[in-house]
């Protein structure tokens, strides 16, 4: 069965520090999406992608975030200077259309900013 | 603002029993939802979803029940078994588009 892939599956870093997570979609999809779960919180939409172009983001999702499709495989998403809060899981999720439920999620990457 | 809701962080059923989780929800425009399953390392999956047309929506062991006026939600398992134990998360959307509001999850423990 097709799957959402991420890497790293675990970041540690230092504060101020810039990261990029990166994830493989299925295939055949054409949205991509990225949440987060801070530790025993819930998982939060941080941002839509689609045709190239963000359609939708969070409040989270401000100007320390940026998501790219660099080439036709990959979808990343860069913290700029990492701050101790983006300390979380981040996953990643693609769809072959616009629907929720078709949401398929990845298994995630552990930030922990120091 | 906590716009989904579930009030209840764990709960723990015997095998073969059923087992109810809840979901509130504040946001009027939200009109699709949705029932995710979690296992420790992996991505939600989602399992189960309702139209706000609907009241009721059934896949073989697994059946939400939606009440509008409300603004509540249910995923009821019947029969319960030890491998649901899981994380599951309520979500809703508008329009059953692009983004999930989710809830804070309820751990579901099925003991043998």
């Amino acid at each position: 069965e097709p799957e959402v892939t991420q890497t790293p599956s675990h970041q540690v870093t230092q504060m101020g520090q810039e990261v990029i997570l990166r994830c493989v979609p299925i295939s055949n999809h054409l949205y991509f999406y990225w949440y987060r779960q801070i530790l025993g919180q819930k998982v939060e939409f941080l941002v839509s992608f689609y045709n190239n172009e963000i359609s939708e983001k969070s409040e989270i999702f401000d100007d320390q975030f940026s998501v790219e499709r660099p080439d036709g495989s990959n979808f990343t998403l860069k913290i700029r200077s990492t701050k101790l809060e983006d300390s979380a899981m981040y996953f990643c999720a693609s769809s072959k259309v616009v629907r929720v439920e078709t949401q398929y999620f990845g298994p995630g990457t552990r930030l922990l900013v120091l | 603002d906590q716009q989904v809701k579930q009030n209840s962080p764990s709960l723990s059923v015997q095998e073969g029993r059923i087992s109810i989780l809840n979901c509130d929800y504040t946001n009027s425009m939200f009109d699709y939802f949705l029932w995710y399953k979690k296992y420790p390392a992996e991505g939600p999956t989602f399992l189960i979803s309702i139209s706000s047309i609907k009241d009721k929506n059934e896949d073989g062991r697994f059946t939400v029940f939606l009440n509008k006026s409300a603004k509540h939600l249910s995923l009821h398992i019947v029969p319960s078994q030890p491998g649901d134990s899981a994380v599951y998360f309520c979500a809703a959307s508008a329009s059953n588009a692009g983004k999930s509001t989710f809830g804070d999850g309820t751990t579901l423990t099925v003991k043998p």
